[in-house]
């Protein structure tokens, strides 16, 4: 079993539509929980932490479940510029573990 | 103004040759990594240092070999090069050690390496 397993995509989306991604890990131990961004031939960027009491910034909302091992991604009203690949990323005695992501694509 | 820059962005060469990838911070950080994010995208971490002292150094064969002659500089040398080794290299850094909850770790633009 893989330590940080994402839905697979890609994700087709019309522009506006509302999209969730959900990501699931093996280690409870896990201390902190984050969603990283990765465009085309590009390098990850922090897009949020995320809080066991859940936690928005603009259209995105990121919700973690400790008891599940369960963490996802909410995104509103989406953008042509949300496209991108979206990472799961769970720091586990220091070290950041990554999901493969999940490709998002937004259509006009 | 760029935090966290690579060299060379790209590099082909061929089977058993012995490469070098730079890195370099201007974020004042103590902390940087490499990281190799394989054709199927999964993104793995291969060492990590703070304060030029390693302290993360995972199941990486030891053809692998970090440098860091300052906390601003992670460099990273390959020795005998495989064709399994192709790949994107990526440097990144945090303020803070690995074991800090909330840090955040800033990525360099990649090096895309194919051998031939």
């Amino acid at each position: 079993r893989k330590e940080v397993e994402q839905d697979p995509g890609p994700f087709n989306v019309p522009e506006g539509a509302t999209v969730a991604f959900n990501c699931t890990y093996s280690n409870s131990a896990s201390q902190s929980f984050f969603w990283y961004r990765q465009d085309c031939r590009k390098e990850p960027k922090l897009l949020m932490s995320v809080y066991s009491s859940g936690n928005e910034d603009g259209r995105f909302t990121a919700q973690l479940n400790r008891a599940s091992q369960y963490i996802s991604l909410l995104i509103r009203d989406s953008k042509l510029s949300d496209s991108a690949t979206y990472l799961c990323v769970v720091n586990q005695g220091g070290k950041l573990i990554f999901g493969q992501g999940t490709e998002l694509s937004v259509k006009p | 103004d760029t935090a966290v820059s690579q060299t060379p962005k790209y590099l082909v060469t061929q089977m058993g040759n012995d490469k070098s990838i730079k890195c370099e911070q201007n974020l004042g950080h103590d902390t940087m990594y490499w990281y190799k994010q394989d054709s199927k995208k999964f993104l793995k971490i291969m060492f990590s240092y703070n304060n030029k002292e390693l302290i993360i150094n995972e199941t990486v064969p030891n053809r692998f070999s970090p440098k860091s002659p300052d906390k601003a500089h992670l460099n990273l040398h390959i020795n005998s090069l495989e064709l399994g080794d192709s790949a994107v290299y990526f440097c990144a850094s945090s303020q803070d050690p690995p074991r800090q909850k909330e840090e955040t770790q800033y990525f360099g633009p990649g090096t895309r390496l194919l051998v031939l």
